[in-house]
């Protein structure tokens, strides 16, 4: 079936505008990872829903980011008044269903520039 | 709190050649292990994992890894490498509550002709 997909693949934007991000997870699969890949701090944990849950947001690096995941599918991440430390690739991965909560699906990626 | 380390950040071999990319981890409770790929401009793809039995995990390219409790270690081997291996390796752990992988820095392995 299909992957995790997310969009859009590259994103420029301005100092100090906000972005949005999008995820679409593999069907069925309960748990939606977001992690963000950097050169300086390689790969982060950012937040993290699992079905009907309140989301776990414990590595979000500020409060200018929020997720939500609507219907227990598709997720968005928001980043407001983006700052140049921002630009990174923000991963989302997906897990559950017959594979199991452990294994982890990555999609690939939106690659963002803050200019 | 969890913790992985990727001794080497770079590991250049010539094709056909074994390899070990070294991976250690600590963790105050029971983890599961994990090998992520990610090729050149591509997202990151599961290699293996150990999640309990044995051991010793293969993947279907011929990557295998062997889970060390003792030593805390899950370092990843290919007996002979091709030029299609060159990547980044990412070693990763979970096992609280939440699941969220925590990843070591990483190791490009870069197989020369």
């Amino acid at each position: 079936g299909a992957g995790v997909s997310q969009s859009p693949s590259n994103k420029v934007t301005e100092k100090g505008k906000d972005v949005e991000l999008r995820c679409d997870p593999i069907s069925g699969h309960t748990a939606l990872y977001w992690y963000r890949q950097s050169l300086g701090q390689g790969l982060e944990f950012l937040i993290y829903f699992q079905g009907n849950s309140a989301p776990d947001k414990s590595g979000l690096p500020s409060d200018r980011f929020s997720a939500e995941r609507t219907g227990g599918s598709v997720s968005t991440l928001t980043i407001q008044r983006t700052q140049q430390e921002d630009s990174a690739v923000y991963l989302c991965a997906s897990s559950g269903g017959l594979a199991g909560l452990y294994e982890q699906y990555f999609g690939p990626g939106t690659r963002l520039t803050v200019t | 709190a969890q913790s992985v380390t990727q001794l080497d950040s770079q590991v250049p071999v010539f094709e056909e050649a074994p390899v070990e990319l070294r991976c250690n981890y600590s963790s105050s409770v029971s983890v599961y292990l994990f090998w992520y790929v990610q090729y050149p401009n591509q997202g990151l793809q599961l290699l293996l994992k150990y999640l309990s039995g044995s051991t010793l995990v293969e993947s279907i390219n011929g990557f295998e890894a062997e889970f060390n409790k003792s030593q805390t270690s899950f370092h990843l081997r290919k007996p002979s490498v091709h030029i299609s291996d060159t990547a980044e390796y990412f070693c990763a752990v979970t096992g609280n509550a939440g699941n969220m992988l925590t990843f070591g820095g990483g190791t490009r392995l870069m197989v020369k002709p």
